[in-house]
């Protein structure tokens, strides 16, 4: 079945530091790709998306490019702020599916040190 | 705020017990989604509503039930509690009965004593 494969944290980097955290997914169809971010105590909010191949999704500075030859949507920030400590999480939706349930990641913990 | 609502935000109760959690969807969206948060298992999905009615089933065990209403808000019933079933539960919405952008509610989080 569909699957998505994020790299585990936790990721702890300076402020101003360059950020990556991997994606991978598998699936059968053409998904939609999301990052979701959870703040601590609260819910997961969206972060960005995209929906077909070589779509670029991007907000507050992140970005993440829908790569179908390598099933991959890394998300990168060129600058992180201590604001951007939290969990990140990769997840796709198959919209010709059955399902239209998210499948996500695990999770990556990122705290970032003034 | 993604306009998606959850009540309570915290609960505490004692194994063998029932729970109901509550969920009312952003406006206009008729898709509810409901998602388990543990520490071993991650994010999973239970259980999808569209428009009232069943659309698709995950992980969700027989002891756990949920319904949508005509207002389409919706309950997730949790029953026969056990230590394991302490979780963050989640519910979003969506406009689409599958594959669209889903909004997430703040959570409940459920702990079995």
């Amino acid at each position: 079945g569909d699957s998505v494969t994020q790299m585990e944290g936790p990721v702890t980097l300076s402020e101003e530091a360059f950020l990556t955290i991997n994606c991978t997914y598998t699936a059968t169809g053409y998904p939609s790709l999301f990052w979701y971010v959870q703040y601590p105590g609260e819910g997961l909010q969206l972060l960005l998306k995209a929906t077909k191949a070589d779509d670029k999704g991007s907000n507050k500075g992140f970005e993440a490019t829908y790569r179908k030859e390598t099933t991959s949507f890394h998300l990168e920030k060129g600058s992180v702020q201590v604001s951007d400590s939290a969990v990140y999480f990769c997840a796709l939706s198959d919209p010709g599916g059955s399902q239209g349930n998210l499948i996500f990641g695990k999770g990556t913990k990122l705290s970032v040190k003034p | 705020d993604s306009g998606v609502t959850q009540t309570p935000k915290h609960l505490i109760t004692a194994t063998g017990q029932r729970v109901t959690l509550r969920c009312s969807p952003r406006s206009g969206d008729l898709s509810v989604y409901w998602y388990q948060q543990s520490l071993d298992q991650g994010l999973q999905f239970l259980i999808q509503y569209y428009n009232g009615e069943e659309r698709a089933k995950g992980n969700i065990l027989e002891r756990f039930s949920a319904q949508q209403f005509p207002d389409l808000h919706s309950e997730l019933n949790l029953s026969s509690l056990e230590l394991g079933d302490s979780a963050l539960y989640f519910c979003a919405s969506s406009g689409t009965s599958g594959g669209g952008t889903q909004y997430f509610g703040p959570g409940t989080r459920l702990l079995v004593l």
